[in-house]
């Protein structure tokens, strides 16, 4: 059964890049699309963007000019760089994989990771 | 990119059924997923493809999705319903999230 589990910082300073990790387990990464996903306290879902398996990647416009994800197959890990964050990047993140079979539905997700932004 | 509009919140007695919509630009014409997310957890994908359920779902969730509008039906809604639930669909390789709806069962 695949399992996803983030890794990173919890604490990030205003101005400085927010990095996390996904590893994931008991399957592999391809042949999946690999999203990000963050929700601020008390909000909504917010997509922050995906990688596929080939290395191609897509974002969401709103986030796209701060956001860089990539992938280590050899380890079974995607990426996530936010630059230039501020309070408003405070957040719960979790990673997921999308599924093409299943019309791109987020069918494993990771437990989440509560990252905040302060000096 | 599109937006998705969802009602902030719906109460149903217990028995009863939940009906959570979801509008946005001919999202007939895309794929819609939900999500239920309860209190403290990480989602889980209750309908993908607008009305197919993944194991494990139980057969009251069901989906449907027309026009500019898709529903989540919860048949016979449970205590163990209460949750929040999300809309998504794929436009144009990109994902987008409905605000949410917050589901009370009372």
């Amino acid at each position: 059964q695949v399992q996803l589990q983030e890794s990173g910082p919890g604490l990030v300073k205003p101005s400085e890049t927010l990095s996390l990790t996904c590893t994931v387990s008991g399957g592999s990464i391809s042949g999946y699309y690999w999203s990000w996903i963050r929700q601020p306290p008390g909000k909504g879902l917010e997509w922050i963007g995906y990688i596929f398996y080939t290395r191609s990647t897509n974002y969401n416009p709103s986030l796209k000019s701060r956001v860089t994800i990539s992938k280590d197959t050899s380890r079974n890990q995607f990426s996530l760089k936010l630059n230039s964050v501020t309070a408003a990047d405070t957040a719960v993140y979790y990673c997921a994989r999308q599924t093409p079979e299943l019309y791109y539905g987020m069918d494993v997700w990771g437990q989440g990771t509560t990252v905040t932004v302060s000096s | 990119s599109s937006e998705l509009t969802q009602p902030p919140s719906l109460s149903v007695s217990p028995g009863q059924t939940a009906s959570i919509t979801c509008s946005g630009d001919k999202l007939g014409d895309k794929y819609a997923s939900w999500y239920q997310q309860k209190s403290g957890q990480s989602p889980v994908l209750v309908i993908y493809q607008d009305m197919k359920r993944p194991s494990g779902i139980p057969e009251r969730f069901s989906g449907s999705n027309s026009g500019n509008t898709a529903t989540l039906t919860i048949s016979g809604t449970q205590a163990l319903d209460e949750a929040d639930y999300y809309c998504q669909a794929w436009d144009s390789s990109t994902v987008v999230f409905g605000g949410g709806t917050k589901l009370t069962v009372l």
